[in-house]
């Protein structure tokens, strides 16, 4: 049992350049995240899904998209990176609505753009 | 406007003694908190939570205290130990849209336990 993996965990990139960030849970989870986490502002939402075929707009959603074709997979795009987004991006995922609503964290991608 | 704020950036405490953590929330909408731990290059691990209709929760050596008045939830490690360093975030938890459970996060607090 893995739990919630993310790949790759490092990348740079030039400003303009895109790439994928793959999220994948082996626990049958229906609620998975996406947040980035920058010094000094904590973990920021940037997209959420509650289920297979689902997404949502978090606090910080700009300049990126998501998709959640398969119930284990979330999927984090950047179509044209910029400088801003660098930062630590963490997945998480939680089974659903009951209890208080603990979320189980990937190890996260550093992601730098130049 | 931070609805969960963590007032103390760092904390350093020597090992053995106990470690309290400080958080406040502004909205009473929260019916759970949550505490995480998170160690450098690793993604932040659940550490213990507490409903709002209760006022204290102990897992070994970690008590987290709930005073709904006061809006204030504080974290007790007792004894701190050096593997303890780490940050700690806390999260408040609240149903929001019928079908969705949101966590608004804490900036987090450093704990340095010196040997």
């Amino acid at each position: 049992n893995a739990g919630v993996t993310q790949t790759p965990k490092f990348r740079v990139l030039k400003t303009g350049q895109s790439m994928t960030l793959l999220c994948a849970q082996d626990m049958n989870h229906e609620y998975m995240y996406w947040y980035r986490q920058d010094p000094g502002m904590g973990l920021r939402l940037i997209h959420y899904s509650v289920g297979e075929g689902t997404t949502a707009k978090g606090e910080v959603p700009d300049g990126y998209n998501v998709s959640r074709l398969k119930k284990q997979n979330f999927l984090l795009g950047l179509e044209s990176a910029a400088p801003s987004q660098t930062s630590v991006y963490f997945c998480a995922s939680r089974p659903g609505l009951a209890g208080p609503g603990g979320q189980y964290f990937g190890p996260g991608t550093r992601l730098t753009v130049l | 406007d931070q609805q969960v704020k963590q007032n103390s950036p760092s904390l350093s405490v020597q090992e053995g003694r106990i470690s309290i953590l400080n958080c406040d929330y502004t909205n009473s909408m929260f019916d759970y908190f949550l505490w995480y731990k998170k160690y450098p290059a690793e993604g932040p691990t659940f550490l213990i939570s507490i409903s709002s209709i209760k006022d204290k929760n102990e897992d070994g050596r970690f008590t987290v205290f709930l005073n709904k008045s006061a809006k204030h939830l504080s974290l007790h490690i007792v004894p701190s130990q050096p593997g303890d360093s780490a940050v700690y975030f806390c999260a408040a938890s609240a149903v929001i849209g019928g079908n969705n459970r949101k966590l608004i996060w804490g900036l987090g607090t450093s704990l340095a336990v010196n040997p």
